[in-house]
């Protein structure tokens, strides 16, 4: 049963676009909801996060949108760039971490 | 500053063998994990550790052991390995409870043949 559902599995925009990846998760004792980027042959590692007091968190290009009473929350990157393509991992934590299935972001030149 | 350092970063191993995989951080962070990593599914917990001494079971722990006698090592043992243990398997490490940025190692690609 997978606690934190996310999608889309894949993702392929134009350099300068903005993908959105989504996540929903079902636990409402979570209290924090980081974002993880993992390049190919590396660990995770963590982008963004956000805790659910806060509906909007931005850190230069990357913004987590947070909807508390949906339980849903979602990741934006503005002017995505080539450099950017990577594996985005969503996740929500109380004792533990549990992730999201992942998303495969392609940014075309 | 290491971090997360996991060995071995590939194995091969026979149906039935066992091994440990082993996981060291030199961040003094009490909170450590095991993860499995499928094409597909995410990561999937499968221990964790509040600190020395201390370990519990997450979402997928059949088959695994850890134990924690140190602040700095998190082994992973494997007995008695099946070809659905084939994984890549990542080590974390965190100062706090899931609330803080978790520091991943660089994985372990393991294939069980």
């Amino acid at each position: 049963q997978q606690q934190v559902k996310q999608s889309p599995q894949s993702l392929i925009v134009q350099k300068g676009g903005i993908p959105i990846i989504n996540c929903a998760y079902e636990n409402t004792a979570f209290d924090y909801f980081p974002w993880y980027q993992q390049f190919p042959g590396k660990g995770p590692a963590l982008l963004i996060a956000i805790r659910p007091d806060v509906s909007e968190k931005k850190e230069g290009r990357f913004t987590i949108s947070f909807n508390k009473s949906a339980k849903q929350f979602s990741l934006h990157i503005m002017d995505s760039q080539p450099g950017d393509s990577a594996t985005y991992f969503c996740a929500a934590a109380r004792n533990d971490m549990r992730f999201g299935a992942g998303t495969r972001l392609t940014v075309k030149p | 500053n290491a971090g997360v350092t996991q060995t071995p970063k590939f194995h091969i191993l026979k149906i039935g063998q066992s091994m440990t995989l082993q996981c060291t951080q030199d961040m003094n962070h009490n909170y450590m994990y095991w993860y499995r990593q499928d094409p597909g599914m995410g990561l999937k917990l499968i221990y964790y550790s509040v600190g020395a001494g201390i370990t519990d079971k997450g979402e997928v722990p059949n088959g695994y052991n850890v134990s924690r006698s140190t602040t700095e090592d998190f082994p992973l043992r494997l007995e008695l390995a099946a070809p659905s243990q084939t994984s890549v398997y990542f080590c974390a490490s965190s100062w706090d409870r899931g609330l803080a940025e978790a520091f991943f190692g660089q994985g372990t690609r393991l294939t069980v043949v």
